[in-house]
């Protein structure tokens, strides 16, 4: 089985400054990576993904994530967070059949 | 532009009561799954279907039970309800297993 392993539940970071959510999986097999943002009291949304070719992947809002296979890492960051980054965040692995989540790291945006 | 659609938004019950959360996607996926949500726990599978007539269990399959009639529609039946099944209870869809699963919006279920 799979594991993701996210190492921060809580991370708060004021408003233009720089941040980073790590992750770490576990996989003897090759995966694809996802990760996936959820606003209060809504679903998760994806956010972005590694499923080959260039190991480092961008979203549309600023994020970037790059898969680092000799680590088994991805992890997020954005250079500059703004208040409507405040959500949780979790990232995910995709081995088979099943999708494998993190617990999860709350970010929170502080003015 | 539905997407995947749960019902019910909100549900309580009482210990012992049985239910079934409806879940539906528009987009003709074949695979789709449940997720239950927990405080610190992340998002742990119950069961998934790779396509209409096939099922299978995920992480945390028991007191629960799930069906695939359509490639629309994956229920998820609570078969007697315990408090531990207190939770916020995601379906989710995907083109395939391995790609990107899109999510419906949550069913808050309250057992006491």
């Amino acid at each position: 089985a799979q594991s993701v392993t996210q190492l921060d539940s809580q991370v708060p970071v004021f408003e233009e400054a720089p941040v980073e959510l790590r992750c770490n999986y576990s996989s003897s097999v090759s995966v694809y990576l996802f990760w996936y943002v959820q606003y209060p009291n809504q679903g998760l949304q994806l956010l972005l993904k590694y499923l080959s070719g260039s190991t480092l992947v961008e979203s549309i809002n600023g994020f970037e994530a790059e898969f680092n296979k000799s680590q088994t890492s991805f992890h997020l960051r954005k250079p500059s967070v703004h208040i409507s980054d405040t959500a949780e965040y979790f990232c995910a692995v995709s081995a088979g059949n099943q999708f494998y989540f993190g617990t999860g790291t709350s970010l929170t945006v502080i003015p | 532009n539905a997407g995947v659609t749960q019902t019910p938004k909100f549900q309580v019950l009482k210990t012992g009561q049985s239910m079934t959360l409806q879940c539906a996607q528009d987009m003709n996926h074949e695979y789709m799954s449940w997720y239950r949500q927990d405080p610190g726990m992340g998002l742990r599978l119950i069961h998934y279907s790779v396509g209409a007539g096939i099922t299978d269990q995920g992480e945390v399959p028991n007191g629960y039970n799930v069906s695939r009639s359509t490639t629309e529609d994956f229920p998820l039946r609570l078969l007697s309800a315990a408090p531990s099944q207190t939770s916020v209870y995601f379906c989710a869809s995907s083109p395939y297993s391995g790609n990107t699963i899109y999510f419906g919006e949550g069913s808050w279920l309250t057992v006491v």
